[in-house]
């Protein structure tokens, strides 16, 4: 079966905090890919991020950093620095036969 | 590029009633994806289309349908309408649907009374 789970329903941190959202995925698929989306209050579903089962390099992008480790089968997302503009729902997504399966979303608060 | 648009944005609807929902995809994309989010059940697949062919379907029962005309746009139909029924529905786009890269729109609010 095919499955994501973010473990953490919701995090709330101060303003310039480091937090980590955590993404764990099952597949038997060898080519899958795997996202990250974010959902503000207005409801959009924002792209941040593809990467597929063969490209283990983790990535920087300003303030956000994501880790894919294959032997743990995690898809971990940082923001470093949080803003109070990075308030919204996180998804992680893993991307096979054509269709997204989502985790349940972690919900960052970030407090000024 | 216009992003996906999706109307209407609201709709208001009675148990048993029928209702129609309409996604237009970014210019150039083919394949249309349709999603439900509920704050219960959380995200959840329904149908994907690539040049007028349904591709995949997710499990839900078959009051939910849908169509992708010639010009990509995609229309989803839910039927005999339930309480349950009452969700947000999220369209998104893509080019080939084979990198799972989706752009979504706004969606449509479905509120069932």
């Amino acid at each position: 079966a095919q499955k994501v789970t973010q473990a953490q329903t919701e995090i709330s941190v101060v303003e310039k905090e480091d937090v980590t959202l955590d993404c764990v995925y099952e597949t038997r698929d060898t080519t899958y890919y795997l996202f990250w989306y974010k959902q503000p209050p207005s409801g959009e579903l924002v792209f941040l991020i593809r990467r597929n089962s063969f490209d283990e390099q983790n990535e920087i992008s300003g303030r956000y950093s994501w880790n894919f480790q294959k032997s743990t089968s995690s898809f971990n997302f940082t923001i470093t620095a949080s803003q109070v503009v990075d308030s919204a729902v996180y998804f992680c997504a893993l991307g096979s036969n054509y269709q997204l399966i989502w985790g349940a979303g972690t919900k960052l608060i970030i407090k000024p | 590029k216009a992003g996906v648009t999706q109307t209407p944005r609201y709709l208001i609807k009675t148990r048993g009633q029928q209702v129609t929902l309409s996604c237009s995809p970014i210019s150039g994309h083919r394949s249309v994806s349709w999603y439900q989010q509920t704050p219960g059940q959380g995200l959840q697949f329904l149908f994907e289309y690539f040049s007028e062919t349904q591709r995949n379907k997710g499990n839900f029962p078959g009051r939910f349908s849908g169509r992708q005309f010639s010009n990509s746009r995609s229309e989803m139909n839910v039927s005999t309408l339930e309480l349950g029924d009452s969700a947000l529905y999220l369209c998104a786009s893509s080019s080939s649907g084979r990198t799972y890269e989706q752009y979504f729109g706004p969606g449509t609010r479905l509120t069932v009374t």
